[in-house]
């Protein structure tokens, strides 16, 4: 079963505003990280965070790693039409199957300009 | 710099025929995975390799196999195809497993 879990599935906002997506994971993990999809490509790696970070920025990407609710957040801040894409994260167990990475179901967003 | 390579863009085959799908990289990675993506349900393992001459089953590696006898290459074969197994498949690697995986740009196949 996947491991990870994004919510919202879907999220569609005006150009300028705020988007944050969700990850939740079933199992410790060693490190998360945030990746993105633009239609008809593959997945470009956005930001880890590893399990003894809380939070971690790149440029207008603010990621925050809860471990005690095994939940993180994407904070994409002042949204451009170009962001527009899927968002997914990806988890890597700390113990067994710890040489797997997997993903979760993705957030779809479209920023509308 | 190439990075990851996938080949074929696009396929399409019938009900029982066998393909292998092929995934190079330049970067001397060790890591290499190969995933597929369905609508609704993200992207899901099928195999992958922490380095040449070992490899290692994923979430769904029924109907799958893979070979890594090179660093570079990592194949994926379909044995037999099924309808089921119509998909974007995407190969990904990495120095190791904890580090940022790079992703080809998929093969989509189609299977009648």
């Amino acid at each position: 079963s996947q491991q990870g879990e994004e919510d919202p599935q879907a999220l569609s906002i005006q150009e300028g505003e705020n988007a944050t997506m969700n990850c939740s994971y079933k199992t410790s993990i060693n490190n998360l990280q945030w990746y993105r999809q633009n239609s008809g490509r593959g997945l470009v790696h956005l930001i880890l965070i590893r399990s003894n970070e809380r939070e971690k920025h790149s440029g207008r990407l603010r990621v925050t790693l809860d471990t005690s609710k095994k939940s993180s957040s994407l904070l994409i801040t002042a949204s451009r039409a170009a962001d527009t894409a899927s968002y997914f994260c990806a988890t890597r167990a700390s113990s067994g199957g710890y040489q797997k990475v997997t993903f979760g179901i993705g957030t779809k967003l479209q920023v509308i300009p | 710099n190439a990075g990851v390579t996938q080949t074929p863009k696009f396929q399409v085959l019938k009900t029982g025929q066998s393909m292998t799908l092929q995934c190079a990289q330049d970067m001397n990675h060790e890591y290499m995975s190969w995933y597929r993506q369905d609508p609704g349900m993200g992207l899901r393992l099928i195999h992958y390799s922490v380095g040449a001459g070992i490899t290692d089953q994923g979430e769904v590696p029924n109907g799958y196999n893979v070979s890594r006898s090179t660093t570079e290459d990592f194949p994926l074969r379909l044995l037999s195809a099924a309808p089921s197994q119509t998909s974007v498949y995407f190969c990904a690697s990495s120095p190791r497993v904890w580090q940022p995986q790079h992703f080809g740009d998929g093969t989509r196949l189609s299977i009648l």
